[in-house]
């Protein structure tokens, strides 16, 4: 089985931190996604990775960076903290082809919460 | 801009019903997947229907699309209490794009 693990489950950060979502898949994907999840705005794509080294910007990403130095690693940076990025984040990663190139294994997720 | 859109918002059902969800898009695709999600966790793949399949089934799962509508309904039947859940429909083409999901709860 997938499995996509992220480095907590909950997180409390102060505005203006710095702070780091990790991520980690073992099934040697190559496609990793970055979500976030806020009540009435469903799911929304700050940034994608396709590669190592490579990353695009997703619907959302301004106030996010990420970073994928390893392929299965894919950090999700916030710059400075602000209280509008308390939410939901959640890490997913796919295939790049084959019969389930499109399917994403998400993580469990991290709520942040910035205070 | 939303590209799926599930309906109900939210549904309640006894243990035993069927529980039928909806959900609308608005551009081509190249297929429609359906996951859920138990409160607070990530989100479970549960069935990929491709935009050339009518319909597909997967254990209690009945997936139907209609490109011609742009449509997809997810049936769960014989519902279980741990069938409660949120269930998102996502669209595919080139990357996913999800819809805000419906709360279904199924009372024991």
């Amino acid at each position: 089985d997938v499995k996509v693990t992220q480095s907590s489950r909950y997180l409390v950060k102060r505005t203006g931190e710095k702070v780091f979502l990790e991520c980690v898949q073992d099934m040697d994907h190559e496609n990793m996604f970055w979500y976030r999840q806020d009540p009435g705005l469903g799911l929304r794509l700050i940034y994608f990775s396709y590669d190592v080294k490579m990353k695009e910007k997703g619907d959302i990403p301004e106030g996010y960076s990420v970073s994928r130095e390893k392929k299965e690693r894919f950090s999700l940076i916030l710059e400075s903290a602000s209280t509008n990025q308390t939410s939901m984040y959640l890490c997913a990663s796919s295939m790049a082809s084959g019969e389930r190139a499109d399917t994403q294994y998400f993580g469990p997720g991290t709520r942040l919460t910035v205070l | 801009s939303q590209q799926g859109e599930e309906d109900p918002q939210a549904l309640s059902i006894q243990e035993g019903e069927n529980a039928t969800m909806n959900c609308s898009y608005k551009t081509s695709i190249n297929n429609l997947q359906w996951y859920r999600q138990n409160s607070g966790r990530g989100l479970v793949h549960l069935i990929l229907i491709r935009s050339n399949e009518r319909e597909k089934h997967s254990g209690r799962l009945r997936v139907t699309l209609d490109t011609s509508k742009k449509s997809s309904s997810l049936l769960i039947t014989a519902s279980r209490a741990a069938d409660t859940a949120s269930y998102f429909c996502a669209t595919s083409l080139g990357k996913l794009i999800f819809g805000q999901g419906t709360e279904l709860s199924v009372k024991p």
